[in-house]
């Protein structure tokens, strides 16, 4: 089984309210990605666990948070939502950094 | 850093016809390529790893072509069908830094093949 969860799969948030996103697998990957997606955009990188270990692109690491309690789950969470983070976010889970990902289905973020 | 250029964003072909998706590149260093599949609502799905080393690799109705000199890689489909209608987007892993090497995206194409 490649799957990889996320929930919600579609997210209303208010402009300034925080925003918490699920992805979960059970393939007992030790990376785990998120990337956000905005339309006719390459999917980008925000941020990623290697075992418990977070590491967050430069250009994003303020922005967003990510917390890992287990093996199986990884959360992405922004405090205060902007008009700016409406956008697809994608997780993924790879069995070591240098592996093939496989991708959860996306929650579509609408910022109003 | 490394940058990927997918072109076209849209194309649309007829049933039994060939497509074809091309993405360039710009790090020579760049060593794994990979096309992805996403359906309509689904998740992105793994097509075809290409490891720096093979030119040509073929996969079930699809081959990919890598030309490292022109730092080029294409998806060719043969005989489309409407099953292929989906979005497809590249991928090079690039090294990052000395422990860390991530996957850049090209914008991905819209493929619509109509019967």
């Amino acid at each position: 089984d490649t799957t990889v969860k996320q929930n919600p799969r579609y997210k209303l948030a208010r402009v300034g309210k925080p925003v918490n996103l699920i992805c979960s697998q059970t393939m007992n990957h030790d990376t785990m990605y998120w990337y956000q997606k905005k339309p006719n955009q390459a999917p980008k990188l925000l941020l990623f666990y290697y075992d418990k270990i977070l590491n967050r692109e430069a250009d994003t690491f303020e922005k967003f948070q990510s917390s890992r309690p287990n093996n199986s789950f990884c959360s992405l969470y922004i405090g205060s939502a902007g008009l700016e983070y409406s956008a697809m976010y994608l997780c993924a889970s790879s069995k070591g950094r240098q592996d093939t990902q496989y991708f959860g289905p996306g929650t579509r973020l609408l910022v109003l | 850093g490394e940058q990927v250029e997918q072109r076209p964003p849209h194309l649309s072909v007829r049933e039994g016809d060939s497509a074809v998706i091309t993405c360039t590149y710009t790090d020579p260093n760049s060593y794994y390529f990979f096309w992805y599949k996403q359906e309509p609502g689904a998740s992105l799905q793994l097509l075809m790893k290409v490891f720096s080393s093979t030119e040509i690799n073929e996969g079930q109705g699809f081959t990919v072509l890598l030309n490292k000199k022109d730092k080029r890689l294409s998806l060719n489909l043969t005989a489309a069908h409407p099953g292929d209608s989906a979005a497809y987007f590249c991928a090079v892993r690039h090294i990052a830094s000395s422990s860390f090497s991530k996957l850049v995206f090209g914008q991905g194409t819209s493929l619509s093949v109509v019967p």
